[in-house]
């Protein structure tokens, strides 16, 4: 059964460093999309792709965050530099579309501790 | 910012007990879909229904939709230890928009 890839799954960081996250979508998902889950929320987005232009990307922090999907497959996400609040499970989702009513598939997470 | 509020915020059940989650939001919408997270896991997808459905089933899941009162419950019957996990229902406002979640029920089944 095809799923979302994501890796690391587990990074810890000193505040001030630079991390990187990367996610490898169901193939043929036209949409990709970031999550941050804070210990306790539910997931909020932080960036959806379609193909490999950005279609949302409001809650991005973008002083220190950035995301790129350059060739419509997979996805890289930085934090830099990271700072103590970044700390939390980041999730990379894909679906078919991006219309609402597309099941989004989820990748098992990479959790960030900065220390 | 999250539109969906669960209720409760956990709950600890026998297994083969029914467990009841309930959701509110605040604005209109599109569709509502609940998901399932494992401890330190991903999502999964249960369940959508849209705002023009009342009910729905899925196996031992029940999700009801009521758009006056702006909420939505799911029904998990003859619960399992398997079933222990986080549940969390997730809006989405207008055709094609992107999805807002709650901030989940911890469901406990005891076997």
């Amino acid at each position: 059964e095809a799923e979302v890839a994501q890796s690391p799954r587990y990074k810890i960081t000193e505040k001030s460093q630079a991390v990187a996250f990367w996610c490898d979508p169901i193939s043929g998902h036209a949409t990709l999309y970031w999550y941050r889950q804070i210990l306790g929320q539910g997931p909020e987005l932080l960036v959806q792709f379609q193909d490999e232009s950005v279609v949302d990307d409001s809650q991005l922090p973008k002083d220190r965050f950035s995301a790129e999907r350059l060739k419509g497959v997979d996805s890289t996400l930085k934090i830099q530099p990271a700072e103590l609040g970044d700390s939390a499970m980041y999730l990379c989702a894909s679906s078919w579309t991006g219309l609402a009513y597309n099941e989004q598939f989820f990748g098992p997470g990479t959790r960030l501790t900065v220390l | 910012s999250q539109q969906g509020e669960e209720d409760p915020q956990a709950l600890s059940i026998q297994e083969g007990e029914n467990a009841t989650m309930n959701c509110s939001y605040k604005t209109s919408i599109n569709n509502l879909q609940w998901y399932r997270q494992n401890s330190g896991r991903g999502l999964v997808h249960l369940i959508l229904i849209r705002s023009n459905e009342r009910e729905k089933h899925s196996g031992r899941l029940r999700v009801t939709l009521d758009t006056s009162k702006k909420s939505s419950s799911l029904l998990i019957t003859a619960s399992r230890a398997a079933d222990t996990a986080s549940y969390f229902c997730a809006t989405a406002r207008e055709y094609g928009n992107k999805l807002v979640f709650g901030a989940g029920t911890i469901l406990r089944v005891k076997s």
